[in-house]
């Protein structure tokens, strides 16, 4: 069952602040986060396991609600190179199987 | 260290023939998973590999199929081509399957285009 992301796309200034949602149907084992810039391959940004409850460092975190079975990407005081579209990977018990959710594109503006 | 490398990276195939991408994983990473991504269905997933053996499987047909070889390289095979098959497969290497410790490195994929 693929994760349902929402907003499917913001924009924002420099400085501004987004979450970005992921949201399950199913309960969750683990949940990842991605970035793909245009024309390249996506990166981690994090991994959040069930029981844990927030990761990150100051400026990119995210959080996973286990009662939800919803995992929030924190973005603060945006930067222009946090633009590209965010996944979200979920895996249902420990499978070692991961399906993504559709994406969320950022554009970040000076 | 040397990131996962997909080839060939671009490849044009006609309906009806058959394709087969290959994936090295990053040095002493035992685990390949295969994605397609496309505009309209975002990256779906195909199938996992852990010790030469598929842990994995998503709801794609029978004509793609994939196998792992002993140095944790990998191929998948997509036979008799559709238009619809048209994408960019992305494979991704990790140290081990466990997803709750071990994240997913992507190659720049292989973009497949099929007229």
């Amino acid at each position: 069952q693929q994760p349902v992301q929402s907003p499917q796309a913001v924009i924002l200034r420099e400085g501004e602040d987004a979450v970005i949602n992921c949201s399950s149907s199913k309960a969750l084992y683990s949940v990842h986060w991605y970035r793909q810039k245009h024309g390249e391959a996506p990166v981690f940004l994090m991994i959040l396991l069930k029981g844990g409850e927030q990761k990150g460092h100051e400026k990119i975190s995210a959080s996973f609600n286990e009662k939800k079975q919803q995992s929030s990407l924190y973005l603060t005081a945006s930067q222009l190179s946090y633009s590209g579209t965010y996944f979200c990977g979920t895996e249902t018990s420990n499978t070692g199987k991961l399906i993504f959710g559709q994406g969320t594109t950022l554009q970040v503006k000076p | 260290k040397a990131g996962v490398t997909q080839t060939p990276r671009y490849l044009i195939k006609t309906r009806g023939q058959q394709v087969t991408l290959s994936c090295s994983p990053i040095s002493g990473h035992r685990s390949v998973s295969w994605y397609q991504q496309t505009p309209g269905q975002g990256l779906q997933f195909l199938f996992e590999y852990f010790s030469e053996t598929q842990r994995n499987k998503g709801n794609f047909p029978g004509r793609f199929s994939g196998r792992q070889f002993s140095n944790s390289r990998s191929e998948m095979n997509v036979s008799t081509l559709e238009l619809g098959d048209s994408a960019l497969y992305l494979c991704a290497s990790s140290l081990t399957p466990d997803r709750g410790s071990s994240p997913l490195h992507f190659g720049n994929g292989t973009r497949l285009t099929v007229t």
